[in-house]
């Protein structure tokens, strides 16, 4: 089976960096993708490990360890837009199967 | 591309009815996902489909719980007899392997 673990909530204020840590229990693993969630809306993709190593996407990154279990998503510049829920989701080999973590709500002060 | 369109956005129905949520994914995807979300139990995947066949269906809770993708335009998601545990947002996403796009999810509220 698989499982994800991160923390329920972090707050930091406007302009500062912040990480999410995810770690993860999976068979079969194959990659790890990150998705903001605002409220009442939809998931969105943010970016996704498959190798070890920093994946940069604007004011976002994420890192992978394989060896370790673990990644995490940075967020940089923090605006006040960014307060939303952000999942950690892991995928299998041989057929992609997706599952999410609890997710982690941000709170984003001035 | 409008995105994933589901519908209906909400439905209110009461307990023991049939319920359809319905799904029209990105085109030229072929991963199609059934997740449902609650305050309790988060983001819950259903289902998935690879070319329109199921792959998985572990997640389905019930035998009240059943999915079809007749085609690569569309699937559907049905519960029947639903009752009032199934509340929830159901939301159905497309994709191409390591990325998903979800759809804006139908709003359940069972009676």
């Amino acid at each position: 089976g698989q499982s994800l673990e991160q923390p329920s909530e972090v707050t930091a204020v406007e302009g500062a960096i912040v990480q999410i840590n995810c770690t993860y229990q999976t068979s079969g693993f194959y990659g790890l993708s990150w998705y903001q969630q605002h409220d009442g809306g939809a998931p969105t993709f943010l970016s996704y490990n498959a190798l070890d190593g920093l994946e940069e996407t604007g004011r976002f990154s994420s890192f992978l360890s394989r060896s370790d279990s673990y990644g995490y998503l940075l967020l940089q510049e923090l605006q006040m837009k960014d307060s939303a829920s952000y999942f950690c989701a892991g995928q299998n080999t041989g057929g992609f199967k997706t599952i999410f973590g609890a997710g982690t709500r941000l709170f984003v002060k001035a | 591309d409008a995105g994933v369109i589901q519908s209906p956005r909400h439905e209110v129905t009461e307990m023991g009815q049939e319920v359809t949520l319905r799904c029209k994914p990105i085109s030229g995807h072929d991963y199609l996902f059934w997740y449902r979300q609650t305050m309790m139990r988060g983001l819950e995947l259903l289902i998935y489909f690879n070319n329109n066949v199921p792959i998985d269906d572990s997640g389905m809770p019930e035998d009240r719980f059943s999915a079809k993708m007749p085609n690569a335009s569309f699937s559907t998601l049905k519960i029947q007899p639903s009752e009032p545990r199934d509340s929830a947002v159901y939301f159905c996403a497309s994709g191409t392997g390591t990325e998903a796009f979800f759809g804006q999810g139908t709003r359940l509220t069972v009676v």
